[in-house]
């Protein structure tokens, strides 16, 4: 398996244009989580889907931020307008229920710069 | 909200062991887990324990678990240069479906 992979790895943007990120799970995992990783805060917790139903939206920072799961291997992260406090590397991890442990598995991020 | 602390530099030489720890908060965490993040990389799970554990090897290594204290450590021996990473404790959130994470803890190796 090619593991979670994220498009793209490098965003670079001007405050006030939309961005899109987008993810493709493990085949076969039925969770979905969107992470936020900044140097102030850590690695924060998004949102996460399980069976392409959003199950708990409260990390998500505000309105300009939205995210969508259409169907089991395909999710996007949306925000717009951004703005230069988003800039931070955003991952997507994916994770399979029926798994003797909750571990999750990570693509390898898209690094975000708004200038 | 439930916090997972770690200190968040370590420096040891090439050949040391590494001890990196961790408290939770959650007593009714089932696994608790070690990720390993390189440079410009996603986060790797390193090994994971099982709560009713108090100590699980896997070659260099060691985790060990202390309920009471709800202290976790992760020992690296024979540390190498390529172990410089960013390691994240992790316990199972009270949802039981997500992870919550701790800000990290950045290992040097120097030779």
């Amino acid at each position: 398996d090619a593991g979670v992979i994220q498009s793209p790895r490098h965003e670079v943007t001007e405050m006030g244009q939309e961005v899109t990120l987008r993810c493709k799970p493990i085949s076969g995992h039925d969770y979905l989580f969107w992470y936020r990783q900044t140097m102030m805060r850590g690695l924060e917790l998004l949102i996460y889907f399980n069976n392409n139903v959003p199950i708990d939206d409260s990390g998500m920072p505000e309105d300009r931020f939205s995210a969508k799961m259409p169907n089991a291997s395909f999710s996007t992260l949306k925000i717009q307008p951004s703005e230069p406090r988003d800039s931070a590397v955003y991952f997507c991890a994916s994770r399979y229920s029926g798994g003797l442990t909750d571990t999750q598995y990570f693509g390898p991020g898209t690094r975000l710069t708004v200038l | 909200g439930e916090d997972v602390e770690q200190s968040l530099f370590l420096s040891v030489r090439e050949g040391d062991s590494s001890v990196i720890n961790c408290t939770y908060t959650d007593s009714s965490s089932t696994y608790l887990y070690w990720y390993k993040q390189e440079p410009g990389a996603g986060l790797q799970l390193l090994t994971y324990i099982f709560s009713n554990m108090d100590m699980k090897q896997d070659q260099r290594l060691t985790v060990l678990l202390n309920k009471k204290d709800k202290h976790l450590s992760l020992r690296i021996a024979d540390t190498q240069t390529g172990d410089s990473a960013i390691y994240f404790c992790a316990e199972s959130s009270v949802s039981g479906y997500a992870l919550n994470f701790g800000k990290g803890t950045s290992l040097l190796v120097t030779p």
